[in-house]
């Protein structure tokens, strides 16, 4: 079945320094999706991407989607305390249905330490 | 709009002692689908439904059982609860195409 593969499981990082979470996929995706879940909290969506090479920026947050459409990142720029957190990816199958199961990456958990 | 709400927040149950987790979504969404996450594990799908009277089974399914009689309600059984069990779970739903998801609050379940 379609794996989605989520790297590194955990990052530590200084308040101030780069943060990048990487998404593989074993097949190619309709779309990729990242959420924000804060510690104690639910998943919230961030951002969807559907084209190829597609990249998308929410303020230091960079996102992008690979040319094959089987992989991707999230990249934050000079990190807060606000950005600690798990990051989950989660795609859809290419050309299963709009109602397939949304498959997501195991996550990556960031602290930032002042 | 209330979006995805779940009850209760906190369940402490006995081995063997069968509950309902509740989940209902007030934004129409066909889909909708249980989660449930463990320490390091991420989100595991449990049991998902694309439209009322349609369920299927996602990567743990042993030990609960879901229903879906209106589009608005996804309860999740757990049958004979067991430690294993403890988790925290999380009810999702969504719409039609390439649309985000919206989680519930999540359910912390403890099994002793």
């Amino acid at each position: 079945g379609q794996q989605v593969m989520q790297i590194p499981q955990y990052q530590h990082v200084q308040e101030g320094e780069d943060f990048t979470t990487y998404c593989n996929s074993s097949t190619t995706l309709s779309n990729i999706q990242w959420y924000k879940q804060r510690p104690g909290g639910h998943p919230v969506f961030l951002i969807q991407l559907v084209k190829s090479g597609e990249v998308k920026k929410q303020k230091r947050l960079t996102f992008q989607f690979g040319e094959a459409k089987k992989n991707s990142s999230l990249h934050i720029t000079a990190t807060q305390t606000t950005d600690v957190g798990t990051y989950f990816c989660a795609g859809l199958k290419a050309g299963g249905t709009s109602y397939g199961k949304l498959t997501f990456g195991q996550g990556t958990i960031l602290t930032v330490h002042p | 709009n209330a979006g995805v709400t779940q009850t209760p927040k906190f369940q402490v149950l006995k081995t063997g002692q069968s509950m309902t987790l509740q989940c209902a979504q007030d934004m129409n969404h066909e889909y909708m689908s249980w989660y449930r996450q463990d320490p390091g594990m991420g989100l595991r799908l449990i049991h998902y439904s694309v439209g009322a009277g349609i369920t299927d089974q996602g990567e743990v399914p042993n030990g609960y059982n879901v229903s879906r009689s209106t589009t608005e309600d996804f309860p999740l059984r757990l049958l004979s609860a067991a430690p294993s069990q403890t988790s925290v779970y999380f009810c999702a739903s969504r719409g039609q195409g390439l649309v985000p998801q919206y989680f519930g609050p999540g359910t912390r379940l403890l099994v002793l």
